[in-house]
C-alpha cells in the first residue's frame, strides 16, 4: 500500500460546484502539504500543517481551504470550482526532524473543471 | 526570499549520452536543495538532496549533482542515459530550518532516443 494516499484519482465536476480532496498517510509524519501543478509552472504550494492545530497558508491559497482532520489526513476543499483550478493536486509529506525536507508525495488527483 | 529556475523546459538526449540538467537557486539563507523525478501518472520521487557537507551528491539510479554556492547552482547529471529515465524532473530549493516548504523549478522534461 501507497505511504501517502489521495483520493479520488481523477475528477471531473462543474463551475460552482463543491470539491474536496483528501489525503491520508501511513508514514507518521506530522507535517503535510498541498500543492498544484501546472504545465510549465512546475508545483506551487497551497497551504501546509506542521501538526493537527497548525494550519499555514501557501503562495496560492485563495479560492481553497484544508482541514487537518488528525495527524494522517490532510484534506483540501475548493469552496466554489472554477475553470482555472483545473491542476493536478499533490499531497505531501514530511518529518519535524527533516524540517528542510525532503518530501514524500502521493500519486496526485487530476482535477478538470467544466 | 528563494526561488529555482531550471534551464530547458525540454531536453533529448540519446541512449548512452551524458545527461546533464540545469538548475539555478537564489536564497537569503543556507539553502537545502533537492532533484525529483516524475513518471507519467505518478508523483514525485526523490533523487538527491544537500543540505550541508560534500557538495556532490549521489542519488538514485546513478544520477549525481553537485552544489556550487559560488554559481548558485546544482545541477543533474548522469553519465550514461537509458530509456528508463524518460521523464519529468524537478529540481526544488527549501529555506534549511525554515519549516520545510518546497519551492520548485518549473521543471524539465527528459527524453531519451534509442
Amino acid at each position: 500500500d501507497a505511504d501517502v494516499t489521495q483520493t479520488p484519482r481523477n475528477r471531473i465536476t462543474k463551475t460552482g460546484k463543491r470539491i474536496m480532496l483528501e489525503c491520508s498517510q501511513t508514514k507518521g509524519h506530522d507535517r503535510m502539504y498541498w500543492y498544484r501543478q501546472d504545465p510549465g509552472l512546475g508545483l506551487r504550494l497551497i497551504y501546509y500543517s506542521f501538526d493537527v492545530k497548525d494550519i499555514n497558508k501557501g503562495e496560492i491559497s485563495d479560492g481553497y481551504s484544508v482541514s487537518r482532520q488528525a495527524q494522517a489526513k490532510f484534506s483540501l476543499s475548493l469552496e466554489s470550482a472554477i475553470p482555472n483550478q483545473t491542476a493536478l493536486y499533490f499531497c505531501a509529506t514530511s518529518h519535524q526532524d527533516s524540517p528542510g525536507g525532503p518530501q514524500h508525495f502521493g500519486d496526485g488527483t487530476r482535477l478538470s473543471i467544466l | 526570499a528563494q526561488s529555482v529556475t531550471q534551464l530547458g523546459s525540454h531536453v533529448s538526449v540519446s541512449e548512452g549520452a551524458l545527461v546533464l540538467l540545469r538548475c539555478n537557486y537564489s536564497s537569503s539563507v543556507p539553502p537545502y536543495l533537492f532533484w525529483y523525478v516524475q513518471y507519467p501518472n505518478q508523483g514525485l520521487q526523490l533523487l538527491l538532496k544537500y543540505t550541508t557537507g560534500a557538495t556532490l551528491v549521489k542519488g538514485i539510479n546513478g544520477f549525481e549533482a553537485e552544489f556550487k554556492k559560488s554559481e548558485t547552482s546544482f545541477h543533474l547529471t548522469k553519465p550514461s542515459a537509458h530509456m528508463s529515465d524518460a521523464a519529468e524532473y524537478f529540481c526544488a530549493v527549501s529555506g534549511g530550518n525554515q519549516g520545510g516548504k518546497l519551492i520548485f523549478g518549473q521543471g524539465t522534461e527528459l527524453s531519451v532516443k534509442p
